[in-house]
């Protein structure tokens, strides 16, 4: 299994600009999150999904777009990028919701927005 | 809503010693505690977790111990190695499913040979 892999590693956005990162998983997990990645802000949930078809929105959604069309797969979209988005972004997926389920991350996205 | 409190920000220790994380939460309904170990580049990797009706957890040279009363946990790696160096982070899970879990801020640890 590969696990949990991110495209890309890096980029780099202008202000205004839209992207999509994306998040593949091969484990066949249920659940599947978005984070960000700010220094000395620990890790904060962006949106989140429970299965197919269903999305929810975290601590911190402003900004971003999530969609998942198959168990497999969960992109997050910047509509108009912001310098404020500048961060690393990491994508985790588990198995289900419950208590002791082991999130599995992405090795993450480094975007920068100038 | 949780929050996650995690000290200290920094710690130094020498190769073989002792290093210990604490982390404070706020919600007495939180069940879960796992913590997370983040190298360099790569994403974090969950490495012992424990839940609420035990005290105390052991593997191998890490140890993790809960105090439900005073709401804290903490993280202990004895004889570190060089290789535990790395970002910590601590984590509580509050009513709900996965999407509860909160994040303290985490904590650099470096062990110098």
């Amino acid at each position: 299994n590969a696990g949990v892999t991110q495209t890309p590693k890096f980029q780099v956005l202008k202000t205004g600009q839209s992207m999509t990162l994306q998040c593949a998983q091969d484990m066949n997990h249920e659940y599947m999150s978005w984070y960000r990645q700010d220094p000395g802000m620990g890790l904060r949930l962006i949106h989140y999904s429970v299965g197919a078809g269903i999305t929810d929105q975290g601590e911190v959604p402003n900004g971003y777009n999530v969609s998942r069309s198959t168990t497999e797969d969960f992109p997050l979209r910047l509509l108009s990028a912001a310098p404020s988005q500048t961060s690393v972004y990491f994508c985790a997926s588990s198995p289900g919701t419950g208590v002791g389920e082991t999130q599995y991350f992405g090795p993450g996205t480094r975007l920068l927005v100038l | 809503g949780e929050n996650v409190e995690q000290h200290p920000s920094t710690l130094s220790v020498q190769e073989g010693d002792s290093a210990v994380i604490k982390c404070t939460y706020s919600d007495s309904a939180s069940n879960y505690f796992p913590w997370y170990k983040q190298e360099l580049g790569k994403g974090p990797q969950l490495i012992i977790d424990i839940r609420s009706n035990v005290g105390e957890k052991k593997d191998q040279r890490i140890a993790v111990t809960l105090n439900k009363t005073a709401k804290h946990f903490s993280l202990h790696i004895t004889e570190t190695q060089p290789e535990d160096s790395a970002v910590y982070f601590c984590a509580a899970l509050g009513r709900g499913g996965s999407e509860k879990l909160v994040f303290g801020k985490g904590t650099k640890l470096t062990v110098n040979p």
